[in-house]
């Protein structure tokens, strides 16, 4: 069982239209899940961490919110720069300081 | 500030050569990590080093692969006998500290390709 999964795969947007990535998690001691962009070819850039239920965190276009099984990446009137795998990350009590990702939400925003 | 740093950025090597890829992490960062990331998937964990000892190694996949950190600094992480299935995207990241706040920053990656 993967302790990870985002969705969905693959997202296809027009610019200015709001949407919404989900990460799941299935592991016990949450210490913390972490929010990153990926441009091809490039290496992850962070964007956010959340820590307890209930925290938001924001910057720019996009919000993070995060329950006790969940986080949502909110886009608010996506541009085409946007556009990036957005990849989500969990770190537990027990698992050491080691991220366990998911697979990636890829975003298209169309002009 | 500088970013962490990798070289070299692509590596073509042949089925059962070795080789060593480096990482250069952020000035004052006393956590390395090394991840491997292979095409649509995310990366997974490797080892990674507090200070200059492996404080976790688990996800290092077999004996071919060792990672040394010997200066606390720079890291090269050293891949025997390489194999097609080695082929995938190095990522090295690092991080301040072992506090909660710990986020780690990584590096733009080294792609492996074995022929």
């Amino acid at each position: 069982e993967d302790q990870v999964t985002q969705s969905p795969e693959a997202l296809r947007l027009q610019e200015g239209e709001s949407s919404s990535l989900n990460c799941s998690y299935t592991v016990s001691g949450l210490r913390g899940l972490f929010w990153y962009r990926q441009d091809p070819g490039k290496g992850p850039e962070f964007l956010f961490t959340l820590y307890s239920a209930g925290e938001e965190k924001e910057k720019e276009r996009l919000k993070a919110t995060l329950t006790k099984k969940e986080s949502f990446l909110h886009i608010t009137a996506p541009k085409p720069e946007d556009s990036a795998t957005y990849l989500c990350a969990v770190k537990w009590e027990g698992g050491s300081e080691k991220l366990v990702f998911g697979k990636g939400t890829k975003l298209t925003v169309n002009p | 500030g500088a970013g962490v740093s990798q070289t070299p950025s692509n590596k073509v090597t042949e089925k059962g050569k070795y080789v060593e890829l480096r990482c250069d992490p952020i000035s004052g960062h006393t956590a390395l990590y090394w991840y491997r990331q292979s095409l649509g998937q995310g990366p997974e964990f490797l080892i990674y080093f507090q200070g200059t000892g492996a404080a976790d190694d688990s996800g290092l996949p077999n004996d071919r692969f060792f990672a040394v950190r010997p200066e606390g600094s720079v890291s090269t992480l050293k891949i025997q006998r390489t194999e097609r299935g080695d082929s995938a995207v190095y990522l090295c990241a690092s991080s301040l500290t072992q506090a909660r706040y710990n986020e780690q920053f990584f590096g733009p990656g080294t792609r492996l390709t074995v022929l």
